[in-house]
């Protein structure tokens, strides 16, 4: 099946540590997104990309950088990690046939950062 | 102000009722309405989107859009135990390349 995926699932990594978060996606969209998401603070946009050359920050990059390496991967760094990083990180993908705002997500990586 | 709010729950029904979940938006531009399914500890799953004024059902679930009032509302009938879980609420507006996302509200259906 079609499919967005995520790996690690869980990291727990310590402070002042460089980390990686991978999603890869079959669904032949061109729009991929990466979200952090927090108890009480709802889903929040940390970078986004509409093509393997469009690269855009949301509204909280700081801390963060992304590689689009191809149609269907993108990732997610941590230079250098810290506590309030802690948070479940998702990828999401838009775009084919339908809405392209029609979003879709993979099943999340849980970070902790010691 | 948020640009999607949701009351964050939780909203308890008993089994087999109507489950009715609210959500405004601040953007008057916004053009399309999404509302997503999330359960505890996993990813959310889009469930209705709607575009129009007007009602959009798929089964068991009414999305409801109210542009005048910039107010969206899901409608869950017949209510299941498994209905438990958050739900999103989403909008994009023209002007800007992202969907903005409410906090949720937590839906409890009681047997």
């Amino acid at each position: 099946d079609a499919d967005v995926t995520q790996t690690p699932r869980n990291r727990i990594t310590k402070t002042g540590k460089r980390i990686m978060l991978e999603c890869s996606q079959t669904k032949g969209h061109d729009r991929m997104y990466w979200y952090r998401q927090d108890p009480g603070l709802g889903l929040r946009l940390i970078y986004y990309s509409f093509d393997v050359k469009d690269i855009n920050k949301g509204e909280i990059s700081d801390g963060y950088s992304v590689s689009r390496q191809a149609q269907a991967k993108f990732s997610l760094s941590l230079e250098s990690a810290i506590p309030n990083q802690t948070a479940l990180y998702f990828c999401a993908t838009s775009g084919g046939s339908g809405n392209i705002y029609e979003q879709f997500f993979g099943p999340g990586t849980r970070l902790t950062v010691l | 102000q948020k640009e999607v709010e949701q009351n964050s729950g939780p909203l308890s029904v008993p089994e087999g009722a109507i489950a009715s979940l609210n959500c405004t938006y601040s953007d008057r531009v916004s053009q399309s309405f999404f509302w997503y399914r999330q359960y505890s500890g996993k990813s959310p799953e889009l469930i209705m989107s709607i575009y129009s004024n007007g009602d959009k059902e798929d089964g068991r679930f009414t999305a409801q859009l109210n542009k005048a009032s910039q107010y969206v509302s899901l409608l869950i009938r017949d209510s299941q135990p498994s209905d438990s879980a958050t739900y999103l609420c989403a909008a994009h507006s023209g002007g800007y390349q992202k969907v903005t996302f409410g906090t949720g509200t937590k839906l409890q259906v009681i047997p």
